[in-house]
């Protein structure tokens, strides 16, 4: 089957760094999404990754592992309103897209 | 800015009632997808069309059916909601092949009483 692990929750601290890791097993793999969900809202596209490697884009960057099935998303100087879900997502060999549960990011003053 | 827009934003409605959800999008988009969220069980696809009067099961379809007359729009019917049809519905939309992956419309909080 196809699987997307993510953890439920994190807990960081405003102005530091949390890595929130992915990791997936899918059948083919046609580039790894990141999306961000403030509570009660869409989720709305964040990164794109489709080689192995790091994509920064400001404070936010996304890393791809496809040898190991990994990514991560790395925010730095975290600020309260980063305080949301994030989830990764795989489009598999069909071209759809296969969903974690989301991580819940918490930040703490 | 492509834009996906949901119908309403919170419906309450009665078991056995039939639901309508609508979703238009406005940037020609050729695939369009109906998901429900829950907590802890993350996004699952409901149905999906890749052309106008195309529809495709996704992993959960029973109790809803779709419709596609237009490219801009895709409906979701619940035929006779249940209780276990309350949830967060939320419609995307999509290229093929994007790097950007879906846009979401702001979803549709049900309520099924």
């Amino acid at each position: 089957g196809q699987n997307i692990d993510q953890p439920t929750e994190m807990t960081a601290t405003e102005g530091a760094i949390v890595q929130i890791n992915c990791t997936y097993q899918t059948s083919g793999f046609n580039g790894l999404f990141w999306y961000q969900q403030h509570a009660g809202e869409a989720p709305t596209f964040l990164s794109y990754n489709v080689l192995d490697g790091l994509e920064e884009k400001g404070r936010f960057s996304s890393f791809l592992s496809r040898s190991k099935g990994y990514s991560y998303l790395l925010l730095k100087e975290l600020q309260m309103k980063d305080s949301a879900s994030y989830l990764c997502a795989v489009r598999d060999s069909n071209y759809q897209l296969i969903w974690g549960a989301g991580t819940k990011l918490i930040i703490k003053p | 800015d492509v834009k996906v827009t949901q119908s309403s934003r919170y419906l309450v409605k009665r078991t056995g009632e039939k639901v309508f959800l609508e979703c238009v999008q406005d940037m020609d988009h050729e695939n369009m997808f109906w998901y429900r969220q829950d907590p802890g069980l993350g996004l699952r696809l409901i149905y999906f069309s890749y052309d106008v009067k195309m529809k495709e099961k996704g992993d959960i379809p029973e109790g809803y059916s779709v419709s596609r007359e237009k490219k801009e729009r895709f409906s979701l019917i619940l035929e006779s909601a249940s209780t276990n049809q309350t949830s967060m519905y939320l419609c995307a939309s999509s290229f093929d092949s994007s790097w950007e992956g879906y846009t979401f419309g702001s979803g549709t909080r049900l309520t099924v009483v």
